[in-house]
């Protein structure tokens, strides 16, 4: 069935390290989008790529789509302790109106 | 302008009974689509309606579903509960029926005992 996998499950940084959670899907995506979650709230929504090989920023964050629309990855550079939560990725598969969702991988900052 | 807003916060049901879980979206979305998230995981699909009509459905049995009302707001219906229905039930609102940024709300804490 459609997957998407994320890497690592769970990564510690010290304040000032980078940080980089990668995406991989089994089937080619419509779109690749990233979420937030900070401990005991709600998904929030960052940013959605849709070309081949699109890149954004957000500040420190950086969001890649792959050139196969297979992968993803988001970077933070220079963390700081208010990025730790747990960060999703989500491909959209066929028509648009599923999303699968990635495991997230959990991000600790130690000060 | 007020987010997507859920109720109720917190519900605890035991086993074989059923729970109605009420979502309303952003004002002017018209998609809402429902989650479910056990701890520790990622959220799971479950269903997306847009302009009242079922545009996507998970892979959860027949036991639960949905509808939207004529105002965009959706119930969550799950019969006959389970010990493994616990976990948190969250609902996404979004402008269109394709898969555009969603706008989580609060979500709704199930236990099942």
């Amino acid at each position: 069935g459609q997957q998407v996998m994320q890497i690592p499950q769970y990564q510690h940084v010290q304040e000032g390290e980078d940080f980089t959670t990668y995406c991989n899907s089994s089937t080619t995506l419509s779109n690749i989008q990233w979420y937030k979650q900070r401990p005991g709230g709600h998904p929030v929504f960052l940013i959605q790529l849709v070309k081949s090989g699109e890149v954004k920023k957000q500040k420190r964050l950086t969001f890649q789509f792959g050139e196969a629309k297979k992968n993803s990855s988001l970077h933070i550079t220079a963390t700081q302790t208010t990025d730790v939560g747990t960060y999703f990725c989500a491909g959209g598969v066929g028509n648009n109106r599923k999303l699968i969702w990635g495991l997230g991988t959990s991000l600790a900052v130690n000060p | 302008d007020a987010g997507v807003t859920q109720s109720p916060t917190h519900l605890i049901k035991t086993r074989g009974q059923h729970v109605t879980l009420r979502c309303s979206p952003i004002s002017g979305h018209k998609s809402v689509s429902w989650y479910q998230q056990v701890l520790g995981q990622g959220p799971q699909f479950i269903f997306q309606y847009y302009e009242k009509e079922e545009r996507g459905r998970g892979n959860f049995p027949d036991r639960f579903s949905a509808r939207q009302f004529p105002n965009y707001s959706s119930e969550l219906n799950v019969n006959a509960l389970l010990l493994g229905d616990s976990a948190l039930y969250l609902c996404a609102s979004s402008l269109l029926g394709d898969s555009y940024e969603q706008y989580f709300g609060p979500g709704t804490r199930l236990t099942v005992t």
